[in-house]
């Protein structure tokens, strides 16, 4: 079974528009954590916000917050305001805990392509 | 603070050659983790090196082996190249210390294997 699952593979935005990305996961770890990052054409990938299994409120990090329901396992991104430098690959990943020996391991989805109109 | 730097960026070689790339993290970190991302596969874990120890492996052949040096820099290895290695590798830093922070990626080595 896919470990993180994004059903998405391309999504269209309007400039000024918020947009939600998709994410779901699948682990038996009680301790978890649950990233996303942005990568741009340059293929750099950059970290955007995180999300212990622990935490009690969502994580936001300016223009983005994570819609975290622990219940559907499900760890959605949503971007505010969209802008066109926003265009890029996101792709969201977990990192399990030492039960599972999970240590640094990300393991990611296939990725969601943004595309930010005018 | 320097973010994490790779080395060399881009880098094309032949079938059965063998390549070592670069990654120097951010300063105080002491982890270090490799990946693989390909169209195919997407993004693939290699492994993690932490003190200079090997600290978590992904499913990759023999081939593939690493290091890390006392100031944290590491290289990875690449032996007998195969077309199927064409990939962008990423090294991603971390401090390291509970094995569970956020890791910080570099901007990857581009790899063509003809």
């Amino acid at each position: 079974a896919q470990k993180i699952t994004q059903t998405q593979p391309g999504m269209f935005v309007q400039e000024k528009e918020a947009v939600t990305l998709d994410c779901t996961y699948d682990t038996s770890d009680p301790s978890y954590g649950l990233f996303w990052y942005k990568q741009p054409s340059s293929g750099e990938m950059i970290f955007l916000i995180y999300q212990g299994s622990y935490d009690q409120q969502n994580a936001t990090e300016g223009r983005y917050s994570l819609n975290f329901q622990k219940a559907r396992k499900s760890a959605n991104l949503v971007i505010s305001a969209s802008q066109l430098g926003d265009s890029a690959m996101y792709f969201c990943a977990m990192r399990e805990g030492k039960l599972t020996g999970g240590g640094n391991k990300l393991t990611f989805g296939t990725g969601t392509q943004l595309k930010v109109e005018l | 603070k320097a973010g994490v730097t790779q080395t060399p960026r881009y880098l094309i070689k032949t079938r059965g050659q063998q390549v070592t790339l670069s990654c120097s993290p951010i300063s105080g970190h002491r982890s270090v983790s490799w990946y693989q991302q390909t169209p195919g596969q997407g993004l693939q874990f290699l492994f993690e090196y932490f003190s200079e120890t090997q600290r978590n492996k992904g499913n990759f052949p023999g081939r593939f082996s690493g290091r890390q040096f006392s100031n944290s820099r590491s290289e990875m290895n690449v032996s007998t190249l195969e077309l199927g290695d064409s990939a962008l590798y990423l090294c991603a830093s971390s401090i390291g210390m509970r094995g569970l922070e956020t890791q910080y990626f570099g901007p990857g080595t581009r790899l063509l294997v003809l």
